[in-house]
């Protein structure tokens, strides 16, 4: 069954901080995996996009990470501002024309 | 990058009424548009997938009768709610896809009460 699992479910840390969000997904055959924000109240936007033979793609602030071979992916976000509070989604497609895959995302709170 | 609009972004309306929101891809063409349905702290569901100028293709346990989607052009498709009832108060999201990706517009809030 395709699945796109999420951790933590939620993480408050301190503004400036930095932290890491991790996402294991099962889905096959493969065509990418996008790191969405997701605000309050408000649609998801793209943060980043990779492919199979991507590793690694930045977005100011915002690193992502892909391991094809082990199915696992990370969010880095580095210097934590308060606007950085929302949910972080996880989404991967499958062949090209299927449906994205949504994880259940993190939510994520930052304090000051 | 690609915008997508909804409207409205926010709607209050009484049982037994009917709802229409619509989702416009304002600077690009999208021949296929995507309805999703999010209830809080959860993940989007796919409710159903439109082509322009064809049918809708709805998921497993969304009825079509309720939920109308007509895709009419290549820039609108629209959602209407029928005889909406306060279960399907929801956080409403289109999709739109062209080559260089999907785009999500922000929303709409639907509250029946």
């Amino acid at each position: 069954k395709n699945q796109v699992e999420q951790s933590p479910q939620s993480l408050i840390i301190l503004e400036g901080k930095n932290c890491t969000l991790q996402c294991n997904y099962t889905v096959s055959p493969f065509s990418n995996l996008r790191w969405y924000k997701q605000d309050t109240g408000r649609g998801p936007v793209s943060l980043t996009i990779m492919t199979f033979s991507e590793n690694t793609k930045s977005n100011g602030r915002y690193t992502a990470t892909l391991d094809a071979d082990t199915k696992q992916s990370s969010l880095h976000i580095t210097a934590s501002q308060l606007s950085d509070s929302a949910s972080y989604i996880c989404v991967v497609s499958g062949q090209a024309g299927t449906a994205l895959i949504f994880g259940k995302g993190t939510t994520l709170s930052v304090s000051s | 990058g690609a915008v997508v609009s909804q409207h409205p972004s926010r709607v209050i309306c009484k049982s037994g009424t009917s709802v229409k929101i619509e989702c416009r891809s304002l600077d690009f063409q999208a021949t296929t548009m995507f309805w999703y349905r999010q209830f809080p702290k959860q993940s989007l569901m796919l409710m159903a997938t439109s082509n322009e100028g064809s049918k809708a293709t709805y998921e497993q346990g969304v009825e079509k009768d309720k939920f109308l989607i007509n895709h009419a052009s290549l820039t609108l498709s629209t959602l209407t709610v029928t005889s909406a009832h306060p279960e399907d108060s929801s956080f409403y999201i289109c999709s739109a896809r062209d080559g260089g990706g999907q785009f999500f517009g922000p929303g709409t809030r639907l509250t029946v009460l």
